[in-house]
């Protein structure tokens, strides 16, 4: 069964600083995304990752993927109040898509 | 260019009872899934629908059935409903192909009382 575990769940920081969130999943995959939630609303995607090695940076968010260890990162550089939300990894095997339980980011100013 | 809709955006319901959600996709997709989110969880996969047939399940007894039309609009539909039910019914879609960007609806908000 696919698992996807994020951590930490729960992230406060002050702005200007950088930090990571990390997604472990338990089985092979062939694609692994990031999302961001604002309360009360939907998922915007950040990041689709598609095999081993793959980057990619939008802004002050970077995320990447290494299929070997099955762990994404997703990156904040100097956070700012804006990027406070809740951020989903989810790891796509056949057609299903098994999410995270999510890290809530509250970021300080 | 309008992205995924649905409809309704919220909805009370009482336990045993029935309900319908409805979900339009994104133009040029023909893929469409469901999703469960509860309060403070991440969302959980209910199906997904392509050329009308569902193509996958997730871990949802058979109370949970859906339906997808030619047009490639979709529906959710829930019988018995039970308390536990209440969450945050989002709909995906995509085109067709695995590595495709998913983009999903704001959601319809469903209370069971």
């Amino acid at each position: 069964e696919l698992k996807v575990e994020q951590n930490p769940l729960f992230l406060s920081m002050q702005e200007g600083k950088n930090y990571t969130i990390y997604c472990n999943y338990s089985t092979t995959s062939d694609r692994l995304y990031w999302y961001r939630q604002d309360p009360g609303k939907s998922l915007e995607s950040l990041f689709v990752l598609l095999s081993n090695g793959a980057v990619k940076q939008e802004g002050r968010l970077m995320a990447s993927l290494d299929t070997k260890a099955r762990l994404s990162t997703l990156h904040i550089t100097a956070a700012v109040h804006d990027l406070s939300a809740t951020y989903f990894c989810a790891v796509g095997r056949d057609d299903k898509i098994i999410f995270g339980k999510g890290t809530r980011l509250h970021i300080l100013p | 260019d309008a992205g995924v809709t649905q409809s309704p955006t919220h909805l009370i319901k009482t336990r045993g009872q029935q309900v319908t959600l409805r979900c339009s996709p994104k133009s040029g997709h023909d893929t469409v899934s469901w999703y469960q989110q509860a309060l403070g969880q991440g969302p959980q996969f209910i199906f997904q629908y392509y050329e009308e047939e569902e193509r996958q399940r997730g871990n949802f007894p058979d109370r949970f059935s859906g339906h997808q039309f030619p047009n490639y609009s979709s529906e959710l539909n829930v019988n018995a409903l039970l308390l536990g039910d209440s969450a945050l019914y989002l709909c995906a879609s995509r085109t067709d192909g695995s590595g495709n960007t998913i983009y999903f609806g704001e959601g319809s908000w469903l209370t069971v009382v």
